[in-house]
């Protein structure tokens, strides 16, 4: 079936140091992609996105690279808290019956050491 | 003042019942949909509608009927419940025809099927 990253991992960083968590999608054409954060016993939020024209976009304290050539995403969190463990998800937007469907990635956990 | 509420946050029911999950949202999005996620945090799209219009029927057993009776409200019927059933399921809204800034996902009904 369709996918995006297809392992679960956990990456384990030490608190104040960057983070970069990786997805591969599967479709090129795609032309957009979110990453969101999910917390434990609560929904995904939103995080940061990024349209297929971009190769970077940069949030508060996050910064989303597109590499379209290898299909590969990533999600870089610099000075990790506490507060960033969660599980992250990346989904890929492609136009379906009219409307935007996204397709999820199975996520990486991420576990801020203190 | 959440933006989008599903009833109950905790299901436990025996094999063979039948049950029901309401979602509202209060954003105005005139697009909602259901999303399963498995034991391995895996999201997958189920169904959307669209001012109670179904527009994305993924693969699902027809056990699982949706119903929007507005396009502020999702619900989700199953019937004859299966131990393979049991998961998080995850109501999310949009507004049609723009990807931007994703879903707004509620916080999630854990079903549990013994």
């Amino acid at each position: 079936g369709e996918s995006v990253g297809l392992h679960l991992p956990t990456l384990s960083v030490q608190e104040g140091d960057n983070s970069i968590i990786n997805c591969a999608y599967s479709n090129s054409a795609s032309d957009y992609f979110i990453w969101y954060k999910q917390e434990s016993g609560k929904g995904p939020q939103f995080i940061i996105d990024i349209r297929s024209n971009m190769d970077k976009r940069q949030g508060q304290r996050v910064t989303v690279l597109l590499n379209k050539t290898v299909k590969h995403l990533s999600l870089q969190i610099a000075a990790t808290q506490p507060g960033d463990s969660a599980v992250y998800f990346c989904a890929e937007t492609r136009r379906a019956s009219g409307t935007y469907k996204y397709i999820f990635g199975t996520g990486t956990r991420l576990k801020v050491l203190a | 003042d959440t933006a989008v509420s599903q009833t109950p946050k905790y299901l436990v029911t025996q094999m063979g019942n039948d049950k029901s999950i309401k979602c509202e949202q209060n954003l105005g999005h005139d697009t909602m949909y259901w999303y399963k996620q498995d034991s391995k945090k895996f999201l997958k799209i189920m169904f959307s509608y669209n001012n109670k219009e179904l527009i994305i029927n993924e693969t699902v057993p027809n056990r699982f009927s949706p119903k929007s009776p507005d396009k502020a409200h999702l619900n989700l019927h199953i019937n004859s419940l299966e131990l393979g059933d049991s998961a998080v399921y995850f109501c999310a809204s949009s507004q049609w025809d723009r990807a931007s800034n994703g879903y707004t996902f509620g916080s999630g009904t854990r079903l549990t099927v013994v």
